[in-house]
């Protein structure tokens, strides 16, 4: 696809369960960032990845959340011991570092996580 | 500390006029400013961007206009039409490769028809 994807577009999970996230770049984008989203608030940064590293990881609340990017491509966001305050949307977003310039981030629809 | 502020939660216009949305920032880092616009269920969609180095940025009906001595800028939509009802979001960066953004909390625009 043109875009940036990511399943599930909604999620629900009981309090304490383990549950993953994953986000499809656009092909070619070697930066990829997470961003959450509660109700009435702007999107808030969680991780930055260029290429397969992990460069600024500085938003990640706890380490309930971890994410990894294997191939440079697709990446998954993990969040263990789900607590209902992780009840929010994931938006994952992916831009091009090509060209020595600022680039805009291309954002998926989300996936909406809602713990119970 | 919210770095990114949009005052204004809502804002309504009648269609064909000017819609101007206003956003201040209190990091002086910050050097890139972009405009997102979000419909329900949807992700994002950016909109226009302006660099530190300019005051001013068109694009066809969206014009971003940047004052960095007051630390503010506003986004002009003319003519508004119905289909810009949406929230828009208001946010910046502060490092090239390293872009991670600082967003608004919001302003949900509605167009009268």
């Amino acid at each position: 696809g043109a875009g940036v994807s990511q399943t599930p577009s909604n999620k629900v999970t009981e309090k304490g369960k383990y549950v993953e996230l994953r986000c499809d770049p656009i092909s070619g984008h070697t930066a990829l960032y997470w961003y959450r989203q509660s109700l009435g608030q702007g999107p808030e940064f969680l991780i930055y990845f260029q290429g397969t590293g992990a460069a600024d990881d500085s938003g990640l609340p706890n380490d309930r959340f971890f994410a990894v990017r294997p191939e440079g491509s697709v990446s998954t966001l993990k969040i263990q011991r789900t607590e209902r305050g992780d009840s929010a949307v994931y938006l994952c977003a992916s831009s091009s570092l090509r060209g020595g310039r600022r680039h805009e981030q291309f954002f998926g629809p989300g996936t909406r996580l809602t713990v119970l | 500390d919210q770095q990114v502020k949009q005052n204004s939660p809502s804002l309504s216009v009648q269609e064909g006029r000017i819609s101007i949305l206003n956003c201040d920032y209190t990091n002086s880092m910050f050097d890139y400013f972009l405009w997102y616009k979000k419909y329900p269920a949807e992700g994002p969609t950016f909109l226009i961007s302006i660099s530190s180095i300019k005051d001013k940025n068109e694009d066809g009906r969206f014009t971003v206009f940047l004052n960095k001595s007051a630390k503010h800028l506003s986004l002009h939509i003319v003519p508004s039409q119905p289909g810009d009802s949406a929230v828009y979001f208001c946010a910046a960066s502060a490092n090239f490769g390293n872009e991670k953004l600082t967003f608004g909390t919001g302003t949900r625009l509605t167009i009268i028809p």
